[in-house]
């Protein structure tokens, strides 16, 4: 069965420290893969992508993901983290030349001071 | 240029009602997604539009679940005698899509409008 899973409901990390969050994928064959980013109030906002190529996919905001194949993981990084990146974190797959994108239930992500 | 749109922003409504949700894509974007997202839960996909055609109704939850696309453009989402466990928020989101072959990818990434919070009494 096609899934997602994003193994930490939660996470709490300082400012200026770094972050990673996880993201395994169940799927048939190499799907198209994204992290989107929903803030408080706010639609979900598209980080990054990955559809072929480089496995290594720089986003906006100063993120990062890593495609691995043999791990079927897609996990994103950043290196400082800001208050202003807390939020929930969601980890998609989508297949190549469909429509069907599965969705991980989400990380949500609490900055401290 | 304006994002996906949806109406209204929140709905409160009865056990048995009937509601409407509506979602205005982008201007030229011709696939259309329905999401419902419950509390504490990821996105549960719904229904696709290619146009003003639905090729997957797998998700829609009940036969209570209806929704339809007038052309090519906005959609509506109709939720038929509501109950409580309905309740969640719904999501629309609209992308860009191309062929498959040629080298084109398909499906394009989807852009999400805020969403409508329904809550059933």
């Amino acid at each position: 069965a096609q899934s997602v899973t994003q193994p930490d409901i939660h996470i709490t990390v300082s400012e200026g420290a770094s972050l990673e969050l996880r993201c395994n994928y169940s799927y048939g064959a190499t799907p198209y893969l994204f992290w989107y980013v929903q803030s408080p109030g706010q639609g979900l906002q598209l980080l990054l992508k990955y559809f072929s190529g480089d496995t290594l996919v720089q986003g906006i905001k100063g993120f990062e993901a890593e495609f691995k194949r043999s791990q079927s993981s897609f996990n994103l990084r950043k290196p400082s983290v800001h208050w202003s990146d807390a939020a929930e974190y969601f980890c998609a797959v989508g297949p190549r030349g469909g429509f069907k994108t599965i969705f991980g239930a989400g990380t949500r992500l609490f900055v401290k001071a | 240029g304006a994002g996906v749109s949806q109406s209204p922003s929140n709905k409160v409504t009865e056990k048995g009602k009937d509601v409407e949700l509506r979602c205005d894509p982008i201007s030229g974007h011709t696939a259309l997604y329905w999401y419902r997202q419950s509390l504490g839960q990821g996105l549960e996909f719904l229904i696709y539009f290619q146009g003003n055609s639905a090729p997957d109704k797998s998700g829609l939850p009940s036969d209570r679940f209806s929704a339809e696309r007038t052309g090519g453009s906005v959609s509506t989402l109709t939720i038929q005698r509501t109950q409580q466990e309905d309740s969640a928020v719904y999501l629309c989101a609209s992308s860009l899509y191309t062929p498959v072959g040629s080298g084109s990818i398909g499906t394009d990434t989807q852009y999400f409008g805020p969403g409508t919070r329904l809550t059933v009494l």
